[in-house]
């Protein structure tokens, strides 16, 4: 079936530092891929999308690159700050049929420091 | 207010006790979602509804009854719960078909079960 694997955590970084979170999917079909991000105490957060095989998906300085031949979704951001710190969550939807639903990958706890 | 809004933000309620949650979309989406995130676990998808109907139910346990009067709200109603029942439950919405792929989440009701 469909699903997600992610990286598992937790991620300790400096302030600064280069973040790879590394996603890897199943699916059939064409899905879309999906980072989130909770902070502390909140709901999940939207942080960038892809929806097609090579699309690139930025958002405050996170990218993630829909990777088809590898059948992955990583996330980077090239220099990390304190208030990064949070759980990122890979997902993948493949909407019609499926009415939306998302299919989540189990979060990366991401800590920085100062 | 626009979004999803979820409340109450805390709960906490006996095992005999009947409460339930709230979530309302400002988005004008035609799916909303029920998910649950305890600790330690994957995000659990529970309800799925479209156009106000019940078109998913993951075997959640009948002490959890969702209610879906319109397309802009979505309940959740729970009775004789569990302390295992306790954790953060997450509402959603999206647009399906034919819309953006991503849903959208509210901040979610911590429930505790005591």
């Amino acid at each position: 079936g469909d699903s997600v694997t992610q990286m598992e955590g937790p991620v300790t970084l400096s302030e600064e530092a280069f973040l790879t979170i590394n996603c890897t999917y199943t699916a059939t079909g064409y899905p879309s891929l999906f980072w989130y991000v909770q902070y502390p105490g909140e709901g999940l957060q939207l942080l960038l999308k892809a929806t097609k095989a090579d699309d690139k998906g930025s958002n405050k300085g996170f990218e993630a690159t829909y990777r088809k031949e590898t059948t992955s979704f990583h996330l980077e951001k090239g220099s990390v700050q304190v208030s990064d710190s949070a759980v990122y969550f890979c997902a993948l939807s493949k909407g019609g049929s499926t009415l939306g639903r998302l299919y989540f990958g189990r979060g990366t706890q991401l800590t920085v420091w100062p | 207010e626009t979004g999803v809004t979820q409340t109450p933000r805390h709960l906490v309620m006996g095992m005999t006790n009947k409460k339930s949650l709230k979530c309302e979309q400002h988005l004008g989406h035609n799916a909303m979602y029920w998910y649950k995130q305890s600790a330690k676990k994957p995000l659990e998808l529970m309800f799925v509804y479209s156009l106000e109907e019940r078109v998913e139910n993951n075997s959640v346990p009948s002490r959890f009854s969702p209610e879906c009067p319109n397309s802009s709200h979505l309940f959740l109603h729970l009775h004789t719960l569990q302390p295992e029942d306790s954790a953060l439950y997450l509402c959603a919405s999206s647009q399906v078909p034919g819309g953006k792929p991503e849903a959208f989440f509210g901040q979610g009701t911590r429930l505790t079960v005591v």
